[in-house]
């Protein structure tokens, strides 16, 4: 089964200054969707950003990169210019993109999330 | 208005009551899932749907029912509710491929007491 893991259960980072999220799954799979999610004090989930296995090209949202190493099974989260608004909850998640029938799940798996507050 | 909703967004009850958490979606996509996050845990998966009439199992099912009549819909039942299961509950959709990404309604705060 897949597992993913944020090491950070809490970052800090000054405004308007660059904070890097880490994230590593485990998976022998080699086709799959990673995620990172944002839960502000609203409690709603937004989705932040996107990546695919199969592309090389790290994804970028804005202010929000991600740092993608396939072979290393590591996927940071890098907000640049950060902003009072970025405070909140960010899971990492992990979605199987294979058949059913060849080992894959239609769950998200995700990991426990790292708190981030910004300081003015 | 197009998006995912749940209803009611709180609710306390009675340890022993059926209790019922609804959630709609607009978009017409394929899959749904019902989550409960409590501090310590996450997020942790109670059932999902692949599509109408299909629902399985996921990481916490016990205590709880779900059923997908309609693709649009896709109710969370707690059929004799216990302090245990005092938790805020989030329901999600997804298209399925090609961006498989989930979206959340605005979660359902229970306390069962």
């Amino acid at each position: 089964a897949q597992t993913v893991t944020q090491s950070q259960p809490e970052m800090s980072v000054q405004e308007a200054e660059t904070v890097t999220l880490s994230c590593t799954y485990d998976t022998s799979e080699s086709d799959y969707y990673l995620f990172w999610y944002k839960q502000p004090p609203s409690r709603q989930m937004i989705l932040v950003i996107r990546q695919e296995a199969y592309k090389q090209q790290n994804a970028t949202e804005n202010r929000f990169s991600v740092n993608f190493q396939k072979a290393a099974k590591s996927f940071s989260l890098k907000i640049s210019d950060s902003q009072l608004g970025d405070a909140a909850m960010y899971f990492c998640a992990y979605r199987s993109v294979s058949l059913i029938t060849q080992g894959g799940s239609e769950k998200l798996v995700f990991g426990k999330g790292t708190k981030l507050t910004v300081n003015p | 208005d197009a998006g995912i909703t749940q209803s009611p967004r709180y609710k306390i009850t009675e340890t022993g009551r059926q209790v019922t958490l609804m959630c709609h979606q607009t978009w017409s996509h394929s899959y749904m899932f019902w989550y409960r996050q409590d501090l310590g845990h996450g997020l942790r998966l109670i059932y999902y749907s692949a599509a109408a009439d299909i629902t399985d199992k996921g990481e916490v099912p016990d205590g709880y029912v779900v059923s997908r009549s309609k693709t649009e819909n896709f109710p969370l039942t707690l059929e004799s509710a216990t302090r245990s299961q005092t938790s805020v509950y989030f329901c999600a959709s997804e298209p399925g491929p090609p961006t498989y990404e989930q979206y959340f309604g605005p979660g359902t705060r229970l306390t069962v007491t």
